[in-house]
């Protein structure tokens, strides 16, 4: 099956700082997910972006299919962005497969 | 329109007791997939249901099972329960079965198995 890469696993910026989360993936998809993990556990919808690139807010995202990565950018980090981030692609009709994630903390 | 819910939040259990979970789906989604997520891990996918059937499998026993209702809401269970079924559960809804819809989360279910 597909295998997802994060990276980093851990991170640690400073409010106001930019900030960006890379996944690898192994295959072609026709799906890949970003999410936000909060502290409660509820996975947040970021993008749905199995190719190109999609703005909201100080959030965006690219993926470059036929490379096989995407990329998330954060922009003036706040202390509500920190927690877990994950990238979820899937291929033909498979389910989504998840990476490890990425940690975020955001200090004051 | 309301998002995917799931029942209880919480759950204690004892090894080789059984449980079942629920999930109410998006308004609109006729699809619910299942997934368990280990401290420190990302989630990993357990079962889909679309149309009341299974449709489709990861890695995991025969005592992990699941029902899918006309309204499209869903039933995990587990039976004889083991220490390292202690996880989150989270049901996911999306608005058909192929893999390229969009799926949304709920808030999940946190059992512990004492």
């Amino acid at each position: 099956g597909i295998q997802v890469e994060q990276s980093p696993p851990d991170l640690i910026l400073q409010e106001g700082a930019n900030s960006t989360l890379r996944c690898n993936f192994s295959d072609s998809v026709n799906n890949l997910q970003w999410f936000h993990q909060n502290p409660w556990g509820q996975l947040i919808n970021l993008f749905y972006i199995p190719s190109g690139t999609k703005q909201n807010g100080r959030l965006s995202a690219t993926t470059v299919a036929t490379e096989r990565y995407s990329l998330l950018y954060i922009s003036s980090s706040q202390t509500t962005d920190s927690g877990v981030y994950f990238c979820a692609p899937s291929s033909g009709n498979t389910p989504l497969v998840f990476g490890k994630g990425t940690r975020l903390s955001v200090i004051a | 329109e309301t998002g995917v819910t799931q029942s209880p939040t919480h759950l204690i259990k004892t090894r080789g007791q059984q449980v079942t979970l629920r999930c109410s789906s998006q308004s609109g989604h006729n699809t619910v997939s299942w997934y368990q997520q280990a401290l420190g891990q990302g989630p990993q996918f357990i079962f889909q249901y679309y149309r009341e059937e299974e449709n489709g499998r990861g890695n995991f026993p025969p005592r992990f099972s699941g029902l899918q209702f006309p309204n499209y809401s869903s039933e995990l269970n587990v039976n004889a329960l083991e220490l390292d079924d202690s996880a989150l559960y989270l049901c996911a809804s999306s608005p058909g079965w192929g893999s390229y819809n969009e799926q949304f989360f709920g808030p999940g279910t946190r059992l512990t198995v004492l």
